[in-house]
């Protein structure tokens, strides 16, 4: 079974470029988190959801957008890029008390 | 504000070694703990969990995590790790109960290598 993927893996682009990162799931969890991971700062969550049109902020919401159309689909967007947003992003769901991650996506920011 | 400190950034260790990686949070309510583990290249994935009962937990792969409520720790064992646990290891802490997802905290990470 897939379980949740995420595309693209990697990603090169640069300052002030819009980007969307996707993320889907085959159980149709209701919870779908994003997520990035820097040195130091273990996981931070971007924004979550907990269902379709139900979105909200996490710790570190600025310069990203999301949306719900879609049990199964939670893109993420840097809108205009900004090089401190060089991470990588994890999307995860949850089942039951349990989360479980995608592969995670790298983005570099130029 | 509730936090998660892993105060081990990188642990070397030969293999056979026992393992023990510190996990301590910062709430005085009720909580449920993680373990995630992150192999190269991998996604997280989860090692073991405390919700009630037994602080003694075991988990996934030889591992286990003991509870201790007066130490607000959640640490986390192997008595003999192998080449293979290299990997990055998550402490998470969340609120008992918790509905909202931004109540979940994640530790900075611990990076274990192993010497073959």
């Amino acid at each position: 079974d897939a379980g949740i993927t995420q595309s693209p893996r990697y990603k090169i682009t640069e300052t002030g470029r819009q980007v969307t990162l996707m993320c889907h799931q085959t159980w149709s969890h209701s919870y779908m988190f994003w997520y990035r991971q820097d040195l130091g700062h273990g996981l931070r969550l971007i924004y979550y959801s907990a269902a379709a049109d139900i979105t909200d902020k996490g710790e570190v919401p600025d310069g990203y957008v999301v949306s719900r159309s879609k049990t199964e689909n939670f893109p993420l967007t840097l809108e205009s890029a900004t090089r401190s947003q060089t991470s990588v992003y994890f999307c995860a769901s949850r089942g039951g008390d349990t989360q479980y991650f995608g592969p995670g996506t790298r983005l570099t920011v130029l | 504000a509730q936090s998660v400190s892993q105060h081990n950034h990188h642990v070397i260790l030969s293999e056979a070694a026992s393992l023990e990686l510190g996990c301590n949070y910062s709430y005085g309510g009720t909580v449920n703990l993680f373990w995630y583990v992150q192999y190269p290249g991998q996604h997280l994935q989860l090692l073991l969990k405390y919700f009630s009962g037994d602080p003694l937990v075991k988990g996934i792969k030889g591992f286990e995590a003991e509870f201790i409520k007066s130490k607000f720790s959640f640490n986390l064992r192997k008595p003999s790790v192998q080449w293979s646990d290299t990997a990055e290891y998550f402490c998470a802490v969340a609120l008992a109960g918790y509905s909202s997802a931004s109540k979940i905290i994640f530790g900075s990470g611990t990076r274990l290598s192993i010497r073959p």
